[in-house]
């Protein structure tokens, strides 16, 4: 299987703050990842699918970027319906695997 | 408007079987892949199966395999996780989810999900 690995695993940020979420891939996935979004009690939500092409509906503020086995989500201007954990996800192989998830928290 | 609704979770023993309902509206499941997505109290998701839009091929994460079942009845515009010989390991809130037109994996709608325990 190809392992998500996400880092930070939590952080720490203020409204207004520029967020970056880093995820690497055990192998390459060409641009096969996707970024979902879960806040406490409910299901995840895709914010992002092949790299950087942005789910109808989801904020400008979120995008992302990368190729091969590096990849970014970039929150421009963290407001405070963003507090939650945000998880990648490859979509390249089967079975289709998540990172552990990154946590953004109030600071 | 589209929406997936999950039910029949609940406590069961280890060895114990339980199926799980996911009721679809808004979209045909002739039409797009279906999965099922777990996640454990304080952890990560974890994909587990899914199903074609066709319903003639399904596939399983290790885990479940041999154990899990998955269907649908696109009449009824219902999906189906059929679990058995269950475990203290499989203690986990439950997703269905659709899978985007023409994209595998990329989950664009997910259900409130509902909650399996195993436990004796």
């Amino acid at each position: 299987d190809i392992q998500m690995t996400q880092s930070p695993s939590s952080l720490s940020a203020s409204v207004g703050d520029r967020v970056t979420i880093t995820c690497r891939a055990s192998e390459s996935i060409g641009n096969y990842l996707s970024w979902y979004q879960q806040t406490p009690g409910k299901a995840p939500k895709l914010l992002i699918y092949d790299t950087s092409s942005l789910q109808s509906g989801v904020p400008s503020r979120f995008s992302g970027s990368g190729s091969g086995t590096d990849f970014t989500l970039t929150i421009s201007s963290l407001q405070p319906e963003d507090f939650a954990t945000f998880y990648c996800q490859q979509s390249y192989g089967t079975p289709p695997t998540f990172g552990g998830g990154t946590k953004v928290e109030i600071k | 408007q589209v929406q997936l609704v999950e039910s029949g979770g609940g406590l069961v023993k280890p060895g114990g079987s339980l199926r799980l309902s996911c009721a679809v509206s808004g979209f045909s499941l002739s039409d797009h892949y279906m999965s099922w997505v777990r996640q454990a109290p304080g952890k990560g998701l974890e994909w587990i199966s899914y199903i074609t839009n066709s319903g003639r091929a399904t596939h399983y994460a290790d885990s479940v395999t041999g154990r899990f079942t998955i269907s649908k009845d696109s009449a009824k515009n219902a999906l189906y996780l059929q679990m058995s010989s269950l475990r203290v390991e499989d203690t986990a809130v439950y997703y269905c989810a659709r899978e985007l037109k023409g994209y595998y994996f990329v989950m664009d709608v997910w259900g409130q999900g509902t909650t399996v325990s195993v436990s004796s």
